[in-house]
C-alpha cells in the first residue's frame, strides 16, 4: 500500500547532539513538508520542498535543516541550535503545490515523538 | 501572512447528536483553498473535507458538511449524528493560490469529545 514512513516513532536525545528523522514516500508526490506539533500551538510549518534537490523554509525553520536527494525521501535533521527541540514531527507530502485543490491535500506520515533529555 | 483561528480549543457533544466547529481566517485574497483535518488519539492525520473558494456550494461528505461564508471569512465544520470515532483533535487549513505556491497554515485545533 502507497504511504508515508516516519521513523523513529520515538527518540530520545541529549543536549548537543543532532537528531535526523527519517521520512519515505512511495505516493510518487513530487512536494514534500515537515511539521512541528506542540499542545496549544497547532502545525507549524519547518520546510517543505516541491522537487528534487530544492527546499524552502516554513515558519519556524531555525535550527533545522533538511535535504531532497531523492524525490521519496526527505529526511529533516534536528540540530544542536534548535533551542527546545522536544515536540511531536510530521511529515507529508501532496501531489503538488498550486494545482487543484486535491493535488494540495496533504498524506501525512504517523510522526515521531523527540524528547530531548 | 494569513492567519487561521479556532475559537473553541474544546468542546463535546453527545453521541448521535450534531456539533459545529468553528473556523475563521484573514486573508486578502480571492483565490484559495480550505481544508478540515482530524487527529484522532492514534495522532495520525486525516483529511475530513476540503472547499475551493471559488464555489458558492458548501461542501460536503456523510455526515461531515460545511458552512463557507467568503464575506465573513468563515469555515465552520459540522458533524451529525456525532459516533464515538469522531472524538479528536480537529484543524481547520488555509491554503493561498495568489501569492505562489504556498503550503497550508494550520489553526491550533479543537479537541472534540463524543460521549457516550
Amino acid at each position: 500500500d502507497g504511504g508515508i514512513t516516519q521513523s523513529p516513532k520515538y527518540l530520545f536525545r541529549k543536549e548537543g547532539q543532532n537528531v535526523t528523522l527519517s521520512c519515505e514516500q512511495n505516493l510518487n508526490h513530487d512536494a514534500m513538508y515537515w511539521y512541528r506539533q506542540d499542545p496549544g500551538q497547532g502545525l507549524r510549518l519547518i520546510y517543505y520542498s516541491q522537487i528534487v534537490n530544492d527546499f524552502q523554509k516554513g515558519d519556524i525553520a531555525e535550527g533545522y535543516s533538511v535535504s531532497r536527494e531523492k524525490k521519496e525521501s526527505f529526511p529533516l535533521t534536528v540540530t544542536s541550535a534548535q533551542k527546545n527541540p522536544t515536540a511531536f514531527y510530521l511529515c507529508a507530502s501532496s501531489i503538488g503545490l498550486g494545482r487543484d485543490s486535491g493535488a494540495n491535500v496533504l498524506t501525512f506520515g504517523a510522526g515521531s515523538r523527540l524528547t530531548v533529555l | 501572512a494569513q492567519t487561521v483561528t479556532q475559537s473553541q480549543p474544546e468542546m463535546s457533544v453527545q453521541e448521535a447528536e450534531t456539533v459545529t466547529l468553528s473556523c475563521t481566517y484573514d486573508t486578502s485574497e480571492s483565490n484559495y483553498y480550505l481544508f478540515w483535518y482530524k487527529q484522532p488519539p492514534s495522532r495520525q492525520m486525516i483529511l475530513v473535507i476540503r472547499q475551493e473558494a471559488y464555489k458558492q456550494q458548501n461542501a460536503t461528505e456523510n455526515r461531515f458538511s460545511v458552512n463557507f461564508q467568503k464575506a465573513a471569512k468563515s469555515f465552520s465544520l459540522k458533524i451529525s449524528d456525532s459516533q464515538l470515532g469522531d472524538t479528536a483533535m480537529y484543524f481547520c487549513a488555509f491554503m493561498n493560490l495568489n501569492s505562489g505556491n504556498t503550503p497550508l497554515v494550520f489553526g491550533k485545533g479543537t479537541r472534540l469529545s463524543v460521549i457516550a
